[in-house]
């Protein structure tokens, strides 16, 4: 089944430390996002792809980095210099013809 | 001003009930219009579109006012399976291209 796998479902990191979540898709789609979901509040965007080896920050890229060498994978890293990466973070990737299709997200805390 | 609000809620209804959501958008350039549903701890999940002559599927019917920049949902006859959190969401791109602004959501409660 086509479709969006984030992984892990659950991370933790500790304070100062690297981390990077891994977005792949085969639904073939140009575009992807990057999302940050905080608790009763409502995604907002980090990172976004338009087409590979291309990328945009979003309203809240600092302390992020992402890549984007192939179509189907568009990953995250969560830098020690984001002072409050607790979040739950959700990748999408969208085609013209089918809209927008989320990944089941990974929940970051800090420890 | 923020670019998309709603009503936080929540909304509390029994099963049956009618029950609607507002939502408005400050960029009067925004392409696209969505609902989206957002179960406890997992992804949104498109709800439906909005489109400017209004559009129904089921017991949900949207609605969208360009001039008043405002969009609506109606869902009718409740049930259990309903509870969730309804996200208002627009694109300043047409298609579905270009990103997607949220916003906060509202939380929908259907009580037995």
């Amino acid at each position: 089944d086509g479709g969006i796998t984030q992984s892990p479902k659950y991370l933790f990191r500790k304070e100062g430390q690297n981390v990077t979540l891994s977005c792949e898709q085969n639904l073939n789609h140009d575009a992807m996002y990057w999302y940050r979901q905080d608790p009763g509040q409502g995604l907002r965007l980090i990172y976004y792809s338009q087409i590979v080896n291309d990328f945009q920050k979003g309203d809240i890229a600092e302390g992020y980095s992402v890549s984007r060498e192939k179509k189907e994978s568009f990953p995250l890293t969560v830098t020690s210099a984001q002072k409050n990466p607790t979040a739950f973070y959700l990748c999408a990737s969208s085609d013209r013809d089918y809209g927008y299709t989320f990944g089941s997200g990974t929940r970051l805390t800090v420890v | 001003r923020k670019e998309v609000e709603q009503d936080p809620g929540p909304f509390n209804v029994p099963e049956g009930a009618t029950v609607a959501f507002n939502c408005t958008y400050s960029n009067s350039a925004s392409q696209s219009f969505f609902w989206y549903r957002q179960d406890c701890r997992k992804e949104p999940k498109l709800l439906m579109s909005v489109y400017s002559s209004g559009n129904e599927d089921g017991r949900f019917t949207a609605q969208l006012n360009r001039a008043s920049q405002y969009i609506s949902l109606l869902i009718r006859d409740s049930k259990l399976s309903d509870s969730a959190t309804y996200l208002c969401v627009v694109s300043n791109y047409g298609g579905s291209q270009g990103n997607l602004i949220f916003g906060k959501g509202t939380k929908l409660s259907v009580k037995p």
